[in-house]
Order: C-alpha cells, then sequence, then structure tokens
C-alpha cells in the first residue's frame, strides 16, 4: 500500500536553530507532494508544494523543502526556527492519477525560547 | 485571499441520529473533498467530488455517508445513523483542475457522537 512516513511525532529545536522535519513515500513514480501546516484549532494551511518543476521548492514563513528521488524523501527544513513556527506538520502525497491526499501521521514543532 | 468555510465549528449529536456538515468551497474551484481527523491519528481521505459526481472515495466513505452540492455554493457532508466512532474533525477542502494543485482546507467541523 502507498504511504507517506514522518519521523519523529515530535521534535523540539530551540529558537534560532535549525529544523528539519522528515518525510519519505513509497512510490517508484515521484507523486506529488505537499507540506501542510496546521496551528491549534485551525484547518491545514499549505506550506508549499512539489509539482517536479524544481527539486528545491520555498514556500511561506521561510520553509523549504528538496526533493530526492533516490532516497522517495521530501524533508522540510527552516534555517531559523521562530516561536511563532510551533505548530503540527503534515506531509502528504497524491499518487499518480489520483486527487485523494495521503497524509503522514504529522509532526508536532515546539520551539524553545 | 480566498478560503473554504466550514460550518458549525463543532457540532455535537446523540448517537443514530442524522448530521449535516455543510462548507463553502473556494468559487472558483472545481474538486471538493472531505477528510477526517479522528483524535490522535492521522488526517484521512474520504470522498472527492466533481461536476456533481463522487470522482473518488475511500473505504471509509461506505453507505452511512453521502455528499452533495445542493447550490451553486455548499458541499455537503450527511452521515446517515451517527455512531461514537463518527466522532472526528471534519475538513473540507477544494482545488482546482489540475492534478498538481493544492487543496486549501477549511478549519474542520469537530463532529461529538454522544
Amino acid at each position: 500500500a502507498q504511504s507517506v512516513t514522518q519521523l519523529g511525532s515530535h521534535v523540539s529545536v530551540s529558537e534560532g536553530a535549525l529544523v528539519l522535519l522528515r518525510c519519505n513515500y513509497s512510490s517508484s513514480v515521484p507523486p506529488y507532494l505537499f507540506w501542510y501546516v496546521q496551528y491549534p484549532n485551525q484547518g491545514l494551511q499549505l506550506l508549499l508544494k512539489y509539482t517536479s518543476a524544481a527539486t528545491l521548492v520555498k514556500g511561506i514563513n521561510g520553509f523549504e523543502a528538496e526533493f530526492k528521488k533516490s532516497e522517495t524523501s521530501f524533508h522540510l527544513t527552516k534555517p531559523s526556527a521562530h516561536m511563532s513556527d510551533a505548530a503540527e506538520y503534515f506531509c502528504a502525497v497524491s499518487y499518480t492519477g489520483r486527487r485523494a491526499l495521503t497524509f503522514g501521521s504529522g509532526t508536532r514543532l515546539q520551539v524553545q525560547p | 485571499e480566498p478560503e473554504v468555510t466550514q460550518t458549525p465549528s463543532h457540532q455535537v449529536t446523540q448517537m443514530g441520529q442524522e448530521v449535516i456538515l455543510r462548507c463553502v468551497p473556494i468559487s472558483n474551484h472545481l474538486y471538493f473533498y472531505w477528510y477526517r481527523q479522528i483524535l490522535g491519528q492521522k488526517v484521512e481521505f474520504l470522498v472527492s467530488f466533481y461536476n456533481n459526481e463522487i470522482s473518488e472515495k475511500s473505504e471509509i466513505f461506505d453507505d452511512q455517508f453521502s455528499v452533495e452540492r445542493p447550490d451553486g455554493s455548499n458541499f455537503t457532508l450527511k452521515i446517515r445513523s451517527t455512531k461514537l466512532e463518527d466522532s472526528a474533525m471534519y475538513f473540507c477542502a477544494s482545488s482546482l483542475g489540475q492534478l498538481n494543485q493544492p487543496q486549501h482546507f477549511g478549519d474542520g467541523t469537530r463532529l461529538s457522537i454522544l
């Protein structure tokens, strides 16, 4: 079955430190890949998307993600964490020919002062 | 920026009752979706809808569920006879036509079945 794996259900970083949230997908054909963020009591907000145009994708709020086909990965990074980045982050994939998004289990990012 | 709106934000219903969750997708979007997130679990796809028809559905979307676009703006999810395990956050989303276009989500309706 096609799946999305997010390593680490909780990640804690210090303010100003690098943020790295991991996402791996299972498919021999590169899917469309998305990162969403969910703040408390809010919906899912699109951070960025990969749709085969460029392997390094820049999103909102200083986040970016790199698609690596050889590693079937789409990890999310931000050079310097801000307190306002504390939220839950979801990697999502739509596989070939399908619109349904398959979500990872999410990573809760905590930013320490 | 246009957004997807969902009502109500919280719905409490007795087990066995019918419930209708409402969504207003972004106006120029063509595809509409429902997802659910049971507390502590992954966000799961339920159904997608295009041109007044279901275009894709998951195994979760059984006969107790139905979707409808009753007018030009609303998109609804009906659960016919609710069960305790239907308690979840239900998200509506919409997207443009192309497969690579992202889905835009509403803030969700928290459904609590008593």
